[in-house]
């Protein structure tokens, strides 16, 4: 069966300092993968998506960043945390047979 | 006009209610639609696909609209743990894979 990793669970940062996130993608090959942001008492912000990899398309222009190194890797960074960035990040994937998204348990980070 | 849009709530009802939850979208070309359901401060599970036909799963009724661009979501006989916020999203397909997600609407079912 097919599962995500999403790693680390909650995170405090502080302004300024960088940022890296991780999400990994099991039992499944070439899945599109993609990242969100919920901001408090808000909707799911689409981030970034990817359908290959390397392959990296930006939605929403932003001090992030998000990189797939691997087929099953999809990571998303910042070189400089600002505050207006805290919210629920979560990575999701699309399988090359059904077309719903599944999730990770996301990243609840917080900037300080 | 938003991509997809729902009415944010909240939906207050009682236990054994009825609810129906509508979202637009705005994207003639999209060819996939899912419900989700959000718990407080977790990741949206898949509750059920959308197809053109319409489709019940026990209390949960979902239905298309490609004419009117909008899907539907039915729940019957709610219960205290149907509360929660429900997540409508739209596939457009194709080799982007672009899944867009409405901002939810909440319901809260009273006992």
């Amino acid at each position: 069966s097919q599962t995500i990793h999403q790693w680390p669970a909650t995170l405090v940062q502080p302004v300024g300092s960088p940022l890296s996130l991780e999400c990994t993608v099991e039992g499944t090959s070439n899945p599109n993968l993609y990242w969100y942001r919920q901001a408090a008492g808000r909707g799911l912000q689409l981030l970034f998506y990817s359908v290959g990899i390397g392959q990296i398309s930006s939605e929403v222009p932003q001090n992030l960043s998000a990189s797939r190194p691997q087929d099953r890797q999809f990571i998303l960074s910042s070189k400089k945390l600002l505050l207006s960035d805290s919210g629920f990040y979560l990575c999701a994937w699309v399988g090359p047979w059904l077309p719903e998204a599944f999730f990770g348990q996301g990243t609840r980070l917080t900037v300080v | 006009r938003k991509e997809v849009e729902q009415d944010p709530g909240p939906f207050n009802v009682p236990e054994g209610a009825t609810v129906a939850f509508n979202c637009t979208y705005s994207n003639s070309a999209s060819q996939s639609f899912f419900w989700y359901r959000q718990d407080c401060r977790k990741e949206p599970k898949l509750l059920m696909s959308v197809y053109s036909s319409g489709n019940e799963d026990g209390r949960f009724t979902a239905q298309l609209n490609r004419a009117s661009q909008y899907i539907s979501l039915l729940i019957r006989d709610s219960k205290l743990s149907d509360s929660a916020t429900y997540l409508c999203a739209v596939n457009v397909g194709g080799s982007q894979g672009n899944l867009i997600f409405g901002k939810g609407t909440k319901l809260s079912v009273k006992p």
